[in-house]
């Protein structure tokens, strides 16, 4: 059975840079029927996914817009884990971050987001 | 990008009835692409539907979900006390994967 922990630093000063790390196990980040996932939740913006990586032949990344310029999603196969950095956080990037699995169809496309991690409040405060 | 927009806002409802909620998307989303979750306070949301209609692993058979096209439907048959919660409906289809902003599910 999948289990997602994340780990990372509740607080982040303001243009600081936000790092959280998602291990797993019982799956493999190199599989190529799941993709993974970071997603955050405020109470302004509701749930909002930030990107994924996946692997398919080629390590594969996708960000949202809005995050494009601030966000790096990693893999480290050798520890089976995923990371987000997001640098120049502001206090609009408070909120509860979680990774997920998604599977894959064939054709690469996301069916849904089927295990999360427990999730990680991050305050961006000085 | 695809936004979802979810209705009502807030259920009030009493267990054993019935709760039907609804997504309604800005185009066109393949079934096949759309889940609903259930949030608890302090936890991650819980898959409940993928494919618009196909429950996940030990979700119970009184949840389904239907539609096609911009319009989407969670139905809760009968509720329970542990039904009670946010639910978020999400398109997978199209990056940005986004979700709708949600319906509170209360008890009357």
């Amino acid at each position: 059975q999948i289990q997602l922990q994340q780990s990372g630093p509740g607080l982040v000063k303001p243009s600081q840079t936000l790092s959280l790390t998602c291990d797993i196990s019982g799956d493999s980040v190199s599989n190529n029927s799941a993709a993974w996932n970071w997603i955050r939740q405020s109470p302004s913006r509701g749930l909002e996914w930030l990107g994924r990586t996946n692997y398919r032949v080629k390590w594969y990344i996708d960000y949202a817009v809005s995050m494009k310029s601030r966000i790096t999603i990693n893999t480290d196969t050798s520890k089976n884990q995923f990371s987000l950095q997001l640098n120049s956080v502001t206090p609009e990037d408070t909120a509860v971050y979680y990774c997920a699995r998604s599977r894959l169809t064939l054709f690469g496309i996301i069916i849904a987001f089927d295990s999360w991690g427990q999730g990680t409040r991050v305050t961006v405060s000085s | 990008e695809i936004v979802l927009t979810q209705s009502p806002g807030t259920l009030s409802l009493s267990p054993g009835e019935r709760a039907t909620l609804s997504c309604r998307a800005s185009q066109s989303v393949a079934s096949a692409y759309l889940a609903w979750y259930q949030q608890k306070p302090g936890q991650a949301p819980r898959l409940l539907i993928y494919g618009g209609s196909s429950r996940a692993t030990g979700v119970p058979d009184r949840f389904s979900g239907s539609g096609s096209g911009t319009d989407f439907t969670l139905t809760i048959s009968r509720l329970e006390p542990e039904d009670f919660a946010v639910y978020y409906c999400q398109q997978c289809g199209i990056s940005p994967y986004n979700f709708g902003q949600g319906t509170k599910l209360e008890i009357k």
